[in-house]
């Protein structure tokens, strides 16, 4: 089944060490997004990829880093990760909003946690 | 700025019909979604309304009025497996999704 995989579920890091996050989508779709999510919040818009264009949201901490080497990978850095960016990561794709294509397919998720 | 307000918290009965609602106020309008999440769970697709009036899939239904800014989600026939988040969100003129936080619905038997 085509879907949006992240790995891994559950990943624990120590206050400041450097954290990866990564997603693959076999969708083979145009955008691949970031979210971070706190309990019951909205889901808050990171950044994201349009093929390989990358666009950061004003608010996103410079924490915050984001590769996609390929169409099907995307991978969140944290870089010096603080209690407060303890969350759930959601990575999701769609196809191409401005072409109609406007449903986004989540990934199942990453919880941080941070000591 | 951009705001969409949904109910923090509702509570149902098994068998029951609920609504949910929903108003939005964004820069622009590509379509308003509803998705489910189940606790510590990815959120996931329910329905999509771009156009005005009622779209019915099966036990849910989602209605939107763009004049008004106002959308619902109502469930029939409730499940206990209905227990979960369901976030309201808009695709705004940049095609950036604006989400809600959030109504949590209780199911009680």
């Amino acid at each position: 089944d085509a879907m949006v995989i992240q790995n891994p579920r559950y990943q624990v890091t120590q206050f400041g060490k450097p954290v990866t996050l990564s997603c693959s989508q076999t969708l083979n779709h145009n955008v691949m997004y970031w979210y971070q999510q706190k309990s019951s919040q909205a889901p808050k818009l990171l950044f994201h990829y349009y093929d390989k264009d990358f666009n950061n949201e004003a608010d996103t901490p410079d924490n915050f880093q984001s590769r996609r080497p390929n169409t099907s990978f995307c991978f969140l850095d944290i870089r010096s990760p603080g209690l407060g960016d303890a969350a759930m990561y959601l990575c999701a794709t769609s196809r191409d909003p401005s072409g109609g294509y406007n449903e986004q397919f989540f990934g199942p998720g990453t919880r941080l946690t941070v000591l | 700025g951009q705001n969409i307000d949904q109910p923090t918290e509702m509570t149902a009965t098994e068998g029951a019909i609920v609504q949910i609602n929903c108003t939005y106020q964004t820069s622009g309008f590509n379509g308003l979604f509803w998705y489910q999440q189940h606790a510590g769970e990815a959120p996931t697709f329910l329905s999509y309304n771009v156009l005005d009036g009622l779209e019915e899939k099966g036990r849910f239904s989602s209605f939107l009025s763009r004049s008004k800014g106002y959308s619902y989600l109502l469930l029939k026939e409730l499940q206990m497996k209905d227990s979960a988040s369901y976030l309201c969100a808009v695709l705004d003129s940049n095609y950036q999704l604006i989400w809600g936080a959030g109504t949590k619905l209780i199911i009680k038997p």
